[in-house]
């Protein structure tokens, strides 16, 4: 079975630029969290998925971020525009249900803004 | 105050050893209690978790919770190279997904 796939792995923008990065959850779960890590910093929840809809987004930090689920599949978390204090690590996870000890995360998406 | 709190580390032992990594935390409604392992350029990997509290065991692995100290800890018993990883709490109220990290402790077991 495959994990949690995110893209790209890394990826460097300046300040001001927009980026997409990309999550393929496991096949099969409805449930799809973001999280980020910045430099220094915990793992902070972002937002959860639940099929096509957005059950929760009481993480995201501004109107910058813009998370989509397109058809309950893979999701897209966009920053536009980018700001140095953006940078750090997203992780994704999926899960079939809810429970907290259910979530497999991906390997994240380090974001570098220049 | 952090939610929770971890001491970042980093921590060396020599193979063999027991591993001892501990986790506070303030608020009393978490009562998920997860222990992952993460491996340098990867996501976090569940190891074991635990409801409310109490003690479980797995392997060479036991997870530990004392609700009445808001205090939770991990035992890596004969450590072994390949447990060279940062370990991060996480925890959880009652029904909720949303998981509350520690920082991390980042582990060396020297061969």
């Amino acid at each position: 079975e495959a994990g949690v796939t995110q893209f790209p792995s890394h990826s460097v923008i300046e300040k001001g630029q927009t980026v997409t990065l990309r999550c393929d959850p496991i096949s099969g779960h409805d449930n799809l969290y973001w999280y980020r890590r910045v430099m220094g910093k915990e793992i902070k929840f972002l937002l959860h998925f639940v099929k096509e809809s957005k059950q929760d987004e009481s993480g995201m930090p501004n109107n910058r971020f813009l998370a989509e689920r397109t058809g309950g599949t893979y999701s897209t978390l966009k920053v536009q525009p980018a700001e140095l204090e953006d940078s750090g690590v997203y992780f994704c996870a999926s899960s079939p249900g809810q429970g907290a000890y259910e979530q497999y995360f991906g390997p994240g998406t380090r974001l570098t803004v220049t | 105050q952090k939610e929770v709190e971890q001491d970042p580390g980093p921590l060396s032992v020599p193979e063999g050893a027991i591993v001892s990594l501990n986790c506070t935390y303030s608020n009393s409604a978490f009562q998920y209690f997860m222990w992952y392992r993460q491996y340098s350029r990867k996501g976090p990997e569940l190891l074991m978790y635990t409801y409310s509290s109490g003690n479980k065991e797995d392997g060479r692995f036991t997870a530990q919770v004392d609700k009445s100290s808001k205090y939770i800890s991990l035992f890596i018993r004969d450590s072994q190279p390949s447990d060279s990883a940062t370990y991060l709490c996480a925890m959880s109220r009652w029904n909720d997904y949303k998981l509350s990290f520690g920082a991390g402790t980042t582990v060396t077991v020297r061969a």
